[in-house]
């Protein structure tokens, strides 16, 4: 099992530019999420789907929006890249039972910068 | 709010050195805290999951202990190899959100 995959691993835009970054899970989980990670803080949720066909804000939503494409796979999009969005992303995926803790992992991450 | 504070922000050990990193969380009732350990240039890998107070758990030269109020990974003659940043996140009863704080970096010198 690969696990939590996303690509691209870099990415380099110009303010104004849109991209995708993609995440895939074969682990079957049904809950997948995306992380922002900045120096000094800790992750930062940014959308969450709890189920295929259902999406949510996180914590820091503003200038982001994602799909889940089927159970497997959860995208990000920035639609306006801003330097302010220049981090790590990290997308994680979670099986998430009802009454029992979930366990979240975590791919690779995908280091973005905006000039 | 549900909070997570981890202390100190960096710790530099010499090989052998044990020692402890703190994780203090505030919490509107406790579903689970978690320890990951991150690598540079890697995603967060899972360490554990402690569920109540009293709880430890432990894992080659880690043990992870936890209270009502905070948690501590406890390193045991660390290595080189255990150096990297060690993050510590909760999860509260009637959500599956998780909220993880700013990590201990930690340096093992040979």
């Amino acid at each position: 099992n690969a696990g939590v995959t996303q690509t691209p691993k870099f990415q380099v835009l110009k303010t104004g530019q849109s991209m995708t970054l993609q995440c895939a899970q074969d682990m079957n989980h049904n809950s997948m999420y995306w992380y922002r990670q900045d120096p000094g803080m800790g992750l930062r949720l940014i959308y969450y789907s709890a189920s295929e066909g259902t999406t949510d804000k996180g914590e820091v939503p503003n200038g982001y929006n994602v799909s889940r494409l089927n159970k497997r796979e959860f995208s990000l999009r920035l639609e306006s890249a801003a330097p302010s969005q220049t981090s790590v992303y990290f997308c994680a995926s979670s099986i998430l039972q009802g009454g029992s803790t979930d366990t979240q992992y975590f791919g690779p991450g995908t280091r973005l910068t905006v000039l | 709010e549900d909070q997570v504070t981890q202390s100190p922000e960096a710790l530099r050990l010499q090989e052998g050195e044990s020692s402890s990193l703190n994780c203090s969380y505030t919490v509107s009732g406790l579903r689970g805290l978690f320890w990951y350990r991150q690598d540079p240039g890697k995603g967060p890998e899972f360490l554990f999951t402690l569920y109540s107070a009293g709880e430890e758990k432990e894992k080659e030269r880690l043990k992870a202990t936890l209270t009502k109020k905070e948690s501590f990974l406890h390193i045991t003659a660390p290595k080189p190899e255990d150096s990297a940043t060690y993050l510590c996140a909760v999860q509260a009863r009637g959500g599956f959100k998780t909220i993880f704080g700013a990590g201990t970096r930690l340096f093992v010198k040979a």
